[in-house]
């Protein structure tokens, strides 16, 4: 049973190139979740989904955008990357949104130079 | 705006000892509360779940406790084994967010000594 698998793993960009984190889950969840993670500070919510074909902002929203593309899978896209986005970005989902528990992909850790 | 603390940052016991993790949190219209264990480069595996109307949960070695009137909410891990090594988030739903958005603590990271 995958779960919920990023990719890739690790990732090195350039300040100004593009990327797009992938994920997908394989256990028919509705909602699904980009957060990221910082040195010494909590996860903190960057787009959210809470059903296919929704999305949402969620705290630090600025300089992502994210496609649902189906039930399965959630994007999040870096049109123009910048140091500041250097960070280890989680997808995450729940089987119906807050009343369950959430279930964590790996983690993709990303560095902008 | 909602706040989550874990005190301390950092916490090194030696195997056979009970862990006290601590989260606590400003805002008590919450809708649940979990506790989260990471290990190193890896993602996060939810322990426990607290919905607010409870006041405890458990699973095996573990205990969480919830107290919403004082903003606390606390974990046991009896007899810690040098597998329990790992960093602890809590994370809180708001009452009004049904949509299972998460504020997250910075965590605790645990060594437990052989």
């Amino acid at each position: 049973n995958a779960g919920v698998t990023q990719t890739p793993k690790f990732q090195v960009l350039k300040t100004g190139q593009s990327m797009t984190l992938q994920c997908a889950q394989d256990m028919n969840h509705n909602s699904m979740y980009w957060y990221r993670q910082d040195p010494g500070m909590g996860l903190r919510l960057i787009y959210y989904s809470a059903s296919e074909g929704t999305t949402d902002k969620g705290e630090v929203p600025n300089g992502y955008n994210v496609s649902r593309l189906n039930k399965r899978e959630f994007s999040l896209r870096l049109e123009s990357a910048a140091p500041s986005q250097t960070s280890v970005y989680f997808c995450a989902s729940t089987p119906r949104g807050g009343n369950t528990e959430a279930f964590f992909g790996q983690g993709t850790r990303l560095t902008v130079v | 705006k909602q706040e989550v603390t874990q005190i301390p940052a950092a916490l090194s016991v030696p195997e056979g000892e009970n862990l006290v993790l601590n989260c606590s949190f400003t805002d008590s219209a919450i809708y649940n509360l979990q506790w989260f264990r990471q290990d190193p480069g890896k993602g996060l595996t939810s322990l426990l779940l607290i919905q607010s109307s409870q006041r405890e949960q458990t699973s095996g070695r573990l205990n969480a406790s919830l107290d919403k009137s004082s903003g606390r909410s606390t974990l046991y891990i009896a007899a810690s084994q040098p597998g329990d090594s790992a960093t602890y988030l809590c994370a809180v739903t708001k009452t009004t967010d049904s949509w299972g958005k998460l504020q997250f603590g910075a965590g605790t990271q645990v060594v437990v000594t052989p």
